[in-house]
């Protein structure tokens, strides 16, 4: 079973840092891309980035480019997204994806970001 | 980047009846390589979301048979052919074919 388990999230201040992690089993990880996409409260969607299978190829939204790297650790079937220079429009539930066919398949539960003085 | 512009917004349905979701893209979503990846998620009040289709009709294993994904090129659309009270949610469309990836507004679907 697909299992991808988010954390690192929680309080920060406007301009702090903070590194999500996604902890993923049931599958080999080193064959999928991966991908962050956050939830706003009671907002939509919003796909933030992803990685290649092996790391080479890494694209983001525009609104985080500058500010964000996403990289993954395949021996340890892991993901991560750093987050720089953090701003109040980053707060968001951030969700980890496992891509396959254009779009993520398996879903964690998601680790919650505030951004707030 | 490829706007994708849901439509409508808000849909209350009947149990039992079928109800459709359009999804149009700024661009065509036929990829290089010759396949649209134009994929469906369902996302149930507290839930993460979840893929119901893949490559505009390809359903995911166990997604109910009742769900259908049609369109090409620009123009999409999700089916579902009788409604029942788990299907409430917000259902979105995503774009994999063009840098960077873009969802939907979001469909709420409601039971009436």
């Amino acid at each position: 079973e697909v299992q991808l388990v988010e954390s690192g999230g929680g309080l920060v201040q406007p301009g702090g840092s903070l590194r999500l992690s996604c902890a993923a089993s049931g599958f080999t990880f080193s064959t999928y891309w991966m991908t962050w996409v956050r939830q706003a409260p009671g907002k939509g969607l919003e796909w933030v980035a992803s990685i290649k299978e092996d790391g080479s190829k890494k694209f983001y939204v525009d609104s985080v480019k500058g500010r964000f790297t996403i990289s993954r650790d395949n021996a340890k079937n892991s993901l991560y997204l750093q987050m720089n220079s953090l701003r109040a429009d980053d707060t968001a539930l951030y969700y980890c994806g496992s891509d396959i066919f254009g779009g993520p398949l398996g879903w964690g539960q998601g680790t919650q970001v505030t951004v707030s003085s | 980047d490829v706007v994708m512009t849901q439509s409508p917004l808000s849909l209350p349905v009947t149990l039992g009846q079928p109800a459709s979701i359009s999804c149009r893209s700024s661009q065509s979503l036929v990829h290089s390589d010759g396949s649209t990846y134009l994929s469906w998620f369902q996302q149930r009040p507290g839930q993460s979301p979840r893929r119901l289709v893949y490559k505009v009709s390809n359903r995911d294993s166990g997604v109910p048979v009742r769900f259908s994904g049609s369109g090409s090129g620009t123009d999409f659309t999700l089916k579902i052919s009788r409604v029942e009270a788990e299907d409430v949610g917000v259902y979105y469309c995503l774009q994999g074919t063009h840098w960077p990836k873009t969802f939907g507004q979001g469909t709420k679907v409601e039971i009436k």
